[in-house]
């Protein structure tokens, strides 16, 4: 079974200011990366399937990278809003139609 | 395109009773998991359905839970009888796409069990 594992465990902002958090997996055995947001009380909500070593993605003030050599995925928010509140889990997907092993993920409060 | 459906939202029981959980994935889409998150974690895979086949449910407690994807679309969890450590929230889960850009996973909103 895979290990993925996500830091920092939780995390408190103040509105504006920018943050990253890191996800870790097995490089060994790779073939996507996934990371989605979740909100209390909502399904989580995927942000990023990312694939290819060197990856770069963007979503409005959100934005994530990709190492796949190193086994390291880092999610960036710019300019956080009290909105942006969630836990943030990554998830590594190790082959077409197989399970998708999640991390702890990263629990966010902006503060206004 | 309607999301995946989940119920019931909440669940209340006492252990040792029996709870059964409900998912209605997205149309279509032929590949449906049941995850159990517990407090502090990451979701764990209980079970992996392709279509009306298991792929995977390695993970699943078999003596206590068990899951059916009987005609392969909606699906019921079932969890008989239930322990204290059974509290969780309960999510099911879609993927349709055949792409690798295009597994990203759709979720239900979840079902919150307290086992009491």
């Amino acid at each position: 079974i895979l290990n993925v594992e996500q830091s920092p465990q939780s995390l408190h902002v103040q509105e504006g200011d920018s943050t990253n958090f890191t996800c870790s997996f097995p490089s060994s055995n790779f073939y996507a990366l996934h990371w989605y947001r979740w909100e209390t009380a909502k399904s989580p909500e995927a942000l990023f399937v990312m694939t290819l070593n060197g990856d770069e993605k963007k979503k409005g003030r959100i934005s994530a990278t990709l190492n796949t050599k190193e086994g390291y995925s880092y999610l960036y928010i710019k300019g956080s809003q009290p909105e942006d509140s969630a836990t943030y889990l990554c998830a590594s997907n190790p082959g077409y139609g197989q399970n998708f092993v999640f991390g702890p993920g990263t629990r966010l409060s902006v503060l206004p | 395109e309607a999301g995946v459906a989940q119920s019931p939202r909440y669940k209340i029981i006492e252990k040792r009773q029996s709870v059964a959980f409900w998912c209605n994935p997205i149309s279509g889409h032929a590949t449906l998991y049941w995850y159990q998150q517990i407090l502090g974690q990451g979701p764990k895979l209980l079970i992996q359905f392709q279509n009306n086949g298991v792929v995977d449910d390695s993970q699943l407690p078999k003596d206590r839970f068990s899951a059916e994807r009987l005609k392969g679309v909606d699906s019921t969890l079932k969890i008989q009888p239930a322990k204290l450590e059974d509290s969780a929230v309960y999510l099911c889960a879609s993927t349709g796409g055949v792409s690798r850009e295009g597994t990203e996973a759709f979720f239900g909103q979840g079902t919150r069990l307290t086992v009491v």
